[in-house]
C-alpha cells in the first residue's frame, strides 16, 4: 500500500526567503506526482505536475524535483511571500485504478 | 475551461440526518473522485469513478455512504445517517483517465455534524 509522508507538519519562515517542503513515498511504481496548495476553508490547487519520467518541473518561484529510485520529491519556493501561506499537499498516482494518494500536508505561515 | 462544480458549499446538520452533496466534473473528464479531507489531513479516497462504472470503493463505508454517477456526468454522495465523525470537507475531483493526467479538484463541501 502507498504511503506518503511530508516533512515539515508546519514551517514558518521570514519573507525573502528560500524554502523546501520535503515529500517521500514508499513505492516507487508511480505515474506522476502532484503538488497543490490549499488555503484555510479551500479546495485544491494544482501547482506542478511531474511524469515518471521527468526530474523536475517549474512554474514561476516554484521548482518540484523527483527522485523516484529514492522515492522523493522536493518543492522549492524561492523568495517567499506572505501570500505563500498555506497548506501545500504532495500525492502521487499508482496502482492499477491510478489513484492518487496524499500527504497530510505541510503548512507554510510566511511572515512579513 | 470550466472547472469542477460542487455544491453546496457549507452544511450543517444534526447526527443521524441524511445529506447528499453534488459534483459536475470537467467536460469530457471520464473519471471522477469522491476524497474525504478530515481537519488537519490529506484528502483521503472514499470512491472512483470510470464512466458511470465504480472503480474503487474500498474505502467508502457501505453502510451510511452511497455514491453513483448516472450518465457518466455528475456524481451525488449521499451520508445516511450521519455521526460526528463525517465532519469534513468532502472533495470531488476530475481527470480524463489516463495514468499521465492530473487531477483537478472543486471547492469542497464542507460538512459539520453536530
Amino acid at each position: 500500500k502507498q504511503e506518503v509522508t511530508q516533512i515539515p507538519a508546519a514551517l514558518s519562515v521570514p519573507e525573502g526567503e528560500n524554502l523546501v517542503l520535503n515529500c517521500s513515498f514508499t513505492d516507487s511504481a508511480i505515474y506522476n506526482l502532484q503538488w497543490f496548495r490549499q488555503d484555510p476553508g479551500k479546495g485544491l490547487t494544482s501547482l506542478l505536475l511531474i511524469q515518471s519520467s521527468q526530474r523536475e518541473q517549474t512554474s514561476g518561484r516554484l521548482n518540484a524535483s523527483l527522485d523516484k529510485s529514492s522515492g522523493r520529491s522536493t518543492l522549492y519556493i524561492a523568495a517567499s511571500q506572505p501570500g505563500d501561506s498555506a497548506t501545500y499537499l504532495c500525492a502521487v498516482r499508482a496502482g492499477s485504478a491510478r489513484q492518487l494518494t496524499f500527504g497530510s500536508g505541510t503548512q507554510l505561515t510566511v511572515l512579513p | 475551461e470550466a472547472g469542477v462544480a460542487q455544491s453546496p458549499r457549507y452544511k450543517i446538520i444534526e447526527k443521524r440526518q441524511s445529506v447528499a452533496f453534488w459534483c459536475n466534473p470537467i467536460s469530457g473528464h471520464a473519471t471522477l473522485y469522491w476524497y474525504q479531507q478530515i481537519l488537519g489531513q490529506g484528502p483521503k479516497l472514499l470512491i472512483q469513478f470510470q464512466n458511470n462504472g465504480v472503480v474503487d470503493d474500498s474505502q467508502l463505508p457501505k453502510d451510511r455512504f452511497s455514491a453513483e454517477r448516472l450518465k457518466g456526468v455528475d456524481s451525488t454522495l449521499k451520508i445516511q445517517p450521519a455521526k460526528l465523525e463525517d465532519s469534513a470537507v468532502y472533495l470531488c475531483a476530475s481527470s480524463r483517465g489516463l495514468e499521465f493526467d492530473g487531477y483537478t479538484f472543486g471547492s469542497g463541501t464542507r460538512l459539520t455534524v453536530v
